[in-house]
């Protein structure tokens, strides 16, 4: 299986700065179309996990643009621009380039 | 707006089936696909398996031989069995709809609603 390391597992962050998650994968996880198999997703406190990012960079529906995917291969990193409040919780990478899709342990996002 | 939402026995004996089932509300199963994931506490999230209303079905090798997904679309509901179960089975539950992404120009799914999650306990 693909193993996902994220980095750092906790993120304290002041509001209005900018946070950046990192996510490491032990395959490439770039296909011959471009694209990178590679998702973020979120789980906010007492909800359900929600989609952020899909395919490296794109943004799922309704996803402010304050939330950035990058990376490239097996180095991905997920940048939340001006953080609210609202932001808190616990951010996943996920891989979809080989079955079965595996996950990283999540990083905590919190703020000072 | 589709929810969906887990519901299962929460305490389930060493050896015995662990039985799970989701319902989706405010939709129908339609052309998506339906799956299972769990998190073990302190572990990552761990996919179980998928399945489409075709007849498609998907499963992590390491439970193969003991997962069963089956889909009612009927009753609006997707159901996850785990024969066999022991202590490393305890985890938080959840039910998840992939999503074919539309901005795209090849087939790419990814997880767009999930359930809030539901703790199994497996223990005598």
């Amino acid at each position: 299986d693909i193993v996902m390391t994220q980095s750092p597992l906790s993120l304290p962050v002041s509001p209005g700065e900018s946070a950046s998650i990192s996510c490491r994968s032990s395959q490439s996880l770039l296909r011959s179309n471009g694209y990178n198999y590679l998702d973020w997703y979120v789980q906010k406190p007492g909800k359900s996990p929600q989609p952020l990012i899909y395919l490296g960079s794109i943004r799922a529906s309704g996803v402010p643009d304050r939330f950035s995917g990058s990376g490239s291969g097996t180095d991905f990193t997920l940048k939340i621009s001006r953080v609210e409040a609202a932001d808190v919780g616990l951010y996943y990478c996920m891989q979809a380039e080989q079955a079965p899709r595996t996950f990283g342990q999540g990083t905590k996002v919190e703020i000072k | 707006q589709v929810q969906l939402q887990e519901s299962g026995p929460g305490l389930v004996k060493p050896s015995e089936t662990l039985s799970l089932t989701c319902t989706v509300s405010g939709g129908s199963i339609g052309d998506h696909y339906w799956s299972w994931s769990r998190q073990p506490p302190g572990k990552k999230l761990e996919f179980i398996a998928y399945i489409h209303n075709s007849g498609d079905t998907n499963y992590n090798p390491s439970l193969k031989s003991r997962v069963t997904i089956s889909l009612d679309t009927s009753k609006g509901q997707f159901s996850l069995r785990l024969s066999s179960v022991t202590a490393a089975d305890t985890a938080i539950y959840y039910c998840a709809r992939l999503t074919k992404a539309m901005t795209v120009p090849f087939i790419y799914h990814y997880f767009d609603l999930w359930g809030r999650g539901t703790l199994v306990t497996v223990s005598s």
